[in-house]
């Protein structure tokens, strides 16, 4: 199975600035996605992590309020700027392996609190 | 656009009584289908896939679930539950036509699982 590493596992943040989490895969990823999570939620998807340009940012989400960036096959950040109480959720990062294996892994998720 | 629907936001089974966990899924053609598992505290587990192929599909902890393309359907069952089966359960879908995002996938909004010893 993949192996994906996220940092922070958990941070609390101050209105209006800004938070970086870092996603490590292993090389059998191919794709990178970010996740949100809302307090008692599913999961949404907030962008494909395009390796070495733009995300692909699903409707509602923006690239200023959560620019992204995949300088390589096997890292991505993910930015949550100008923090608000209502971005408080846990951030997910996954890699998909491929058809043949066909299976997005997760990450442990880093958990925000914005007070 | 796919969408999973999970009607069931709450079940609650005794300990040895089977499961069913209903999903229905929007997609113009036959997608990938997926369940995942969330303990407490815990990230998201790959129970089972269905891909193509034989429409009852196995996967671990004694789980499985059939696609039923008339019915837009992927539920998942289980013949006996066992308490550690008490988790956050998830059905995704994702996009195989030429042109998408292999990966890309959207999920339901979970049912929780309550099992009575």
């Amino acid at each position: 199975s993949a192996v994906i590493s996220q940092k922070p596992s958990r941070d609390i943040c101050q209105r209006g600035t800004s938070l970086t989490i870092q996603c490590q895969v292993d090389s059998q990823v191919t794709m990178m996605f970010w996740y949100r999570q809302q307090p008692g939620q599913s999961l949404t998807l907030i962008a494909t992590a395009n390796q070495g340009s733009e995300a692909t940012y699903e409707s509602g989400f923006v690239i200023d309020k959560f620019p992204i960036s995949r300088p390589n096959l096997t890292f991505s950040t993910l930015t949550v700027s100008n923090l608000s109480p209502e971005d408080s959720s846990i951030y997910l990062c996954s890699g998909w392996t491929g058809v043949a294996a066909g299976e997005l892994f997760f990450g442990e998720g880093s958990r925000l609190t914005v007070l | 656009a796919q969408s999973v629907t999970q009607p069931d936001i709450h079940i609650t089974v005794s300990e040895g009584a089977s499961l069913e966990l209903r999903c229905n899924y929007s997609y113009g053609a036959t997608p990938y289908l997926f369940w995942y598992v969330q303990s407490p505290g815990q990230g998201l587990q790959l129970l089972l896939k269905y891909f193509s192929g034989d429409t009852l599909v196995q996967g671990i902890k004694g789980f499985e679930a059939e696609f039923k393309r008339s019915q837009s359907s992927f539920n998942l069952r289980k013949p006996s539950v066992h308490w550690s089966d008490a988790a956050e359960y998830f059905c995704a879908v994702g996009a195989r036509d030429r042109g998408s995002t292999l990966g890309r996938l959207y999920f339901g909004r979970g049912t929780q699982l309550t099992v009575w010893p």
